[in-house]
């Protein structure tokens, strides 16, 4: 089946830097993607999200990316901070086929981030 | 206080045995999900409620029940067929399609 999977499972900068989580998608029926961040042994905490009608949305301090004509979803994260630290997953939701993928989402494997002080 | 509440937080059961997870919400929200994950994994989804007295299978719902009687509860019942039940169980809801699921702090079972 398809997939959502990441090209590094880790990824260590400074304190200060700016992070560039990637992703990639193999499902080009997908239509919403989420970033989320994940602390050691709690839940996932929602990041940001974008729709595939879009090709960048920004936050605070964060940046979501998505290029769909090679299928390419990233993270940005300015002036990273040592609690930024945590594991960071992409998901995607299919589109509407069938009526049968409500909020499916389709999680990739994580990169880990650490930030050195 | 809005969210999400998953208990206990840490589960031990002896194989052989089955175990009910709880999940109850007060978001008001349509769906309700549960995924499992593995140490170094990415969720997997088990099951999903779209409405009360439906639900869907995931992914890996072989070993696994749930039930849907109450917009506020989603509990999981991991059955004794769940061949590797030990994981980090998350539940998740969301309003409707198409828009972020929020995640409950998880419960950890451990099955010996």
């Amino acid at each position: 089946g398809e997939s959502v999977g990441l090209h590094l499972p880790t990824l260590s900068v400074q304190e200060g830097d700016n992070s560039i989580i990637n992703c990639a998608y193999s499902n080009s029926a997908s239509d919403y993607f989420i970033w989320y961040k994940q602390e050691s042994g709690k839940g996932p905490q929602f990041i940001i999200d974008i729709r595939s009608n879009m090709d960048k949305r920004q936050g605070q301090r964060v940046t979501v990316l998505l290029n769909k004509t090679v299928k390419h979803l990233s993270l940005q994260i300015a002036a990273t901070q040592p609690g930024d630290s945590a594991v960071y997953f992409c998901a995607e939701n299919m589109g509407d086929a069938g009526g049968t993928s409500y909020g499916k989402l389709t999680f990739g494997q994580g990169t880990i981030l650490t930030v050195h002080p | 206080d809005g969210g999400i509440t998953q208990s206990p937080k840490y589960l031990f059961r002896k194989e052989g045995q089955n175990v009910t997870l709880s999940c109850e919400q007060n978001l008001n929200h349509d769906a309700m999900y549960w995924y499992r994950q593995d140490p170094g994994q990415g969720l997997r989804l088990i099951y999903y409620s779209q409405i009360v007295n439906d639900f869907q299978k995931g992914d890996i719902a072989e070993g696994y029940s749930v039930s849907r009687e109450k917009k506020e509860s989603f509990p999981l019942t991991v059955t004794s067929a769940q061949k590797n039940p030990t994981a980090f169980y998350l539940c998740a809801t969301n309003k409707r399609k198409g828009t972020e699921q929020y995640f409950g702090p998880g419960t950890r079972l451990t099955v010996t």
